[in-house]
């Protein structure tokens, strides 16, 4: 299995300031066929199911805001929130989608208002 | 309005089983890979099984042999048959639907990220 990990656990960001979430994977997920990372970011608000904010690293879902960016490729990967606001406090998860029907998750970062 | 809606949880005692549904609107479940995601109370996210548009399905080793995904296609229905529970099952349970893409040629390509979720149904595991 693919393991995902992330850091840091935890940080605290003060309003409109820069948060950086970093993710690694125990083998590349570059699929070479395709010059594609098959790694996925995800928010997740207290008791509300996740949500897909970024797929193939760097390619922001739908309707998410473009202060939300993906970087990355291989195995280190990072999450940015150019300029964080209130309704970003969630937890992050990355995961990566490269190993066929056998998905996984890293263990989330938890992101407060300074 | 795309949306999916979990139901059957509950309170279950260790070896005991539990059906999960859930129902899908403002799309077709039998033409999307669909999946079941939990989360442990206070824990991280772990994938739990899938079903391709074709049929075939995929589990973790945590739960092969004992947990069963299937559809019923005429309610637009995803299920997930939990036997043999033990304490370490105990979670919400989402339902999702696995993103796709087009490709060159149009044809519908799915992949392993997720991008509509239900609201999750908890299962206790205990006596």
């Amino acid at each position: 299995d693919i393991v995902m990990t992330q850091s840091p656990d935890s940080l605290a960001v003060s309003l409109g300031e820069r948060a950086t979430i970093n993710c690694k994977s125990s083998q590349s997920v570059l699929y070479s066929s395709n010059n594609k990372n098959y790694l996925a970011w995800y928010q997740q608000k207290p008791g509300q199911p996740p949500k897909l904010l970024i797929y193939w690293a760097s390619t922001r879902e739908s309707g998410v805001p473009d202060r939300f960016s993906g970087s990355g490729s291989g195995t280190d990967f990072t999450l940015t929130i150019s300029s964080l606001q209130a309704e970003d406090v969630a937890v992050y998860y990355c995961q990566q989608y490269y190993s066929t029907s056998l998905p996984t998750f890293g263990p989330g970062t938890k992101v407060d208002i300074k | 309005e795309v949306q999916l809606v979990e139901s059957g949880g509950g309170l279950v005692q260790p070896g005991g089983s539990l059906r999960l549904s859930c129902a899908a609107s403002g799309f077709t479940v039998s033409s999307n890979y669909m999946s079941w995601v939990r989360q442990a109370p206070g824990k991280g996210l772990e994938w739990v099984s899938v079903i391709y548009s074709g049929g075939s399905t995929y589990y973790a080793d945590s739960v092969k042999g004992r947990f069963t995904i299937s559809r019923d296609n005429s309610k637009n229905t995803l299920y997930l048959q939990m036997n043999s529970l033990r304490a370490e099952d105990t979670a919400v349970y989402y339902c999702a639907r696995d993103r796709y893409y087009y490709d060159s040629s149009g044809y519908s390509r799915p992949f392993d990220a997720f991008d509509i979720w239900g609201q999750g149904t908890m299962v206790t595991v205990s006596s």
